[in-house]
């Protein structure tokens, strides 16, 4: 059973660090996006890849987070410097794009932890 | 503003009884509406979609309405059980772009 693979599963870092999560989508699948979970704001689209290139990334605050896919196996979320605000559980989701709209498909998430 | 608008934000059924949700959107545009389970600790877990070709669709327990001109859908579940205890949320999709509701946590009463 195909599954996007997130990493770490859990972080806890202190303020001002740098934090990466990685992310491997379904083999195949041709669009990777990263969300933003809170209790108070849900789930908040915070960029989306189509075949490696950025096509939104306006929910992502510039100065601090990037997001980047090396290579079609690897999806990257980092944060520097690290801000307490940006405790939340971040998720990866893939999908493939044929013509219309198709499922997106969750990892696990990264439980992120800013102290 | 908040593109998909979802309700309740909670809710507690008898075992056996039937869960209800609903979802609204206002944008005309989209045209894939999918409905996802989260158990904590775990990703959001696509459950059953529908496109606004067809007014219903119905997986097992799980049944969506899809009422295209009040730009309203929902999620019913039948004979709701214990194991269905978990947040759900809607979704609306245009260009493979989606936008969630703020979730419903449902706890089903043994």
């Amino acid at each position: 059973d195909a599954r996007v693979t997130q990493t770490p599963r859990h972080k806890v870092t202190e303020m001002g660090q740098e934090v990466t999560m990685r992310c491997q989508p379904i083999l195949g699948h041709n669009t990777v996006f990263w969300y933003r979970q809170t209790m108070m704001q849900g789930l908040e689209l915070l960029a989306y890849f189509r075949n490696r290139a950025p096509l939104d990334d306006s929910g992502m605050p510039k100065d601090r987070f990037s997001a980047e896919m090396p290579d079609a196996t690897l999806a990257t979320l980092k944060i520097q410097p690290s801000e307490p605000r940006d405790s939340a559980v971040y998720f990866c989701a893939s999908g493939l794009v044929m013509g219309s709209n198709q499922p997106q498909h969750f990892g696990d998430g990264t439980r992120l932890s800013i102290l | 503003q908040q593109q998909v608008k979802q309700s309740p934000q909670s809710l507690i059924v008898q075992k056996g009884g039937i869960s209800i949700i609903n979802c609204a959107y206002e944008n005309t545009a989209f045209d894939y509406f999918p409905w996802y389970q989260q158990f904590p600790g775990k990703g959001p877990a696509l459950l059953i979609a529908i496109r606004p070709d067809v007014s219903e669709k119905k997986e097992g327990r799980f049944t969506i309405s899809f009422n295209k001109s009040a730009k309203q859908f929902s999620l019913h579940i039948m004979d709701s059980q214990p194991g269905d205890s978990a947040t759900y949320f809607c979704a609306a999709s245009n260009f493979n772009k989606f936008y969630f509701g703020s979730g419903t946590k449902l706890n089903v009463k043994p």
